[in-house]
């Protein structure tokens, strides 16, 4: 049964910095790449990162573009998403997807971030 | 970045109707392999992102077959053919042809 479990939000200030981690099981986790994909509270889906499976590749959303990095520990089956400079408007649910091809992506459960004073 | 536009963005449907939603890209999804991602999801409320559709029409395991997928180039659109209560939520479409993935804003698909 495949799992994705992230991990790692809560409330930090603007200007902090938050590391989100997704513990995946279940299947073979090196040979998937993985995606982050984030939803403000109330709004739709906007992707932020994707990572292949051997990390030789990472992509990111401009909105988060030298703020944020995706990495990944295939010793370990987690990816993560160190997230710097954080803005108010980076406040939301942010979920892991393991990518199966063809624009197919299985979901975590997510995990919320509020970014506030 | 391609844009997706959906519409409705809201579609209020009576039990046993069907619903219909289309999507339009700005820009053709048809990738340099042939292939057109496009994939369509549903969000229960409270409940993450779960796929429907992927590549325009096909059913991702476990879906019903009363959810169907058509279209080609930038026009795509995802119908119910009737409309069951466990149906209601929003529904996204999405392209993976080209990064970033992008988004449609989301239908919200309710009872009348």
């Amino acid at each position: 049964q495949v799992q994705l479990v992230e991990s790692g939000g809560g409330v930090v200030q603007p200007g902090g910095s938050l590391r989100l981690s997704c513990a995946a099981s279940g299947f073979t986790f090196s040979i998937y790449g993985m995606h982050w994909v984030r939803q403000a509270p109330g709004k739709g889906l906007e992707w932020v990162a994707f990572i292949r499976y051997d990390g030789s590749n990472k992509y990111y959303a401009d909105s988060v573009k030298g703020r944020f990095t995706i990495s990944r520990d295939n010793s370990k089956n987690t990816l993560y998403l160190q997230m710097n400079s954080l803005r108010a408007e980076d406040t939301a649910v942010y979920y892991c997807a393991k990518d199966v091809g063809s624009g197919r992506l299985y979901w975590g459960q997510g995990t919320l971030v509020t970014v506030s004073s | 970045d391609i844009v997706m536009t959906q519409t409705p963005l809201s579609s209020p449907v009576t039990l046993g109707q069907p619903a219909s939603i289309s999507c339009r890209s700005s820009q053709s999804l048809v990738h340099s392999d042939g292939n057109t991602y496009l994939s369509w999801l549903q969000q229960r409320p409270g409940q993450p992102p779960r796929l429907l559709i992927y590549k325009i029409s096909n059913r991702f395991s476990g879906v019903p077959d009363r959810f169907s997928g058509s279209g080609a180039g930038t026009d795509f659109t995802l119908k119910i053919s009737r409309v069951e209560a466990e149906d209601v939520g929003v529904y996204y479409c999405t392209q993976a042809t080209q990064f970033p993935w992008t988004f449609g804003q989301g239908t919200k698909v309710e009872i009348k």
